[in-house]
């Protein structure tokens, strides 16, 4: 059962806009939440993490929201550059269950100049 | 240069043929893990060791051996490799168990 879930498989947007990518999880133990950046060919890349006892984190252009409430979580890309064009995963754990992390299916990302 | 390593990075091997893809990170890393990627699947965790000695199960362990005999090193072992096993496999690392770090990948075809 998919724990994880990543409901836009696609997303396009204009250079210099904001890209905002949607994540929803439905298992209340997660304690940690990460979002990695995959390119073709190559491992996924870490990108931005949010420990649950925070409701936001940024570092530059990218920010993570945390509703805990909702069990939702957001990664904000603002200004979207063509680099950014990749696949966008949105992760889970929970510290009390060994670390094993549970992955939604992905988000593509388009940044059109 | 911290990474993490696999080899092979691609592999056609036959059903039934014993295969070992080896993953090595230079990071001193506690936790070591395996995952797969499908199509319209996403990663999913085959298993995952915490720390020398210490392996357990991920979400899809069937058909899958590993062993954690040292920390650097944390190789996938298929004894009996079967069609359905064919995909693109990651080794990972991680400090904490939390910010994982990704090898390139190893894509098996299992023909």
């Amino acid at each position: 059962d998919q724990q994880v879930k990543q409901n836009s498989p696609s997303l396009s947007v204009q250079e210099g806009r904001i890209s905002i990518l949607n994540c929803d999880y439905t298992n209340s133990m997660f304690d940690y939440f990460l979002w990695y950046k995959k390119y073709p060919a190559e491992g996924p890349t870490f990108l931005i993490s949010i420990s649950s006892i925070k409701d936001k984190n940024e570092d530059g252009r990218f920010t993570v929201f945390l509703n805990k409430s909702a069990k939702h979580l957001s990664l904000h890309i603002v200004p979207s550059q063509p680099g950014d064009s990749a696949v966008y995963f949105c992760a889970a754990l929970s510290s009390r269950s060994g670390y094993a992390l549970n992955f939604g299916k992905g988000t593509s990302l388009l940044v059109t100049p | 240069e911290a990474q993490v390593t696999q080899n092979p990075r691609y592999l056609i091997t036959v059903t039934g043929k014993k295969l070992t893809v080896t993953c090595s990170q230079n990071m001193n890393h506690e936790y070591m893990s395996w995952y797969r990627q499908d199509p319209g699947l996403g990663l999913r965790q085959i298993y995952y060791s915490m720390n020398v000695e210490v392996t357990d199960k991920g979400d899809v362990p069937e058909g899958y051996k590993v062993s954690r005999k040292e920390k650097r090193n944390f190789p996938l072992i298929l004894e009996s490799p079967s069609p359905n096993q064919t995909s693109l496999y990651f080794c990972a690392s991680s400090l904490t168990g939390a910010e994982q770090y990704f090898g390139p990948g190893t894509r098996l075809t299992v023909t």
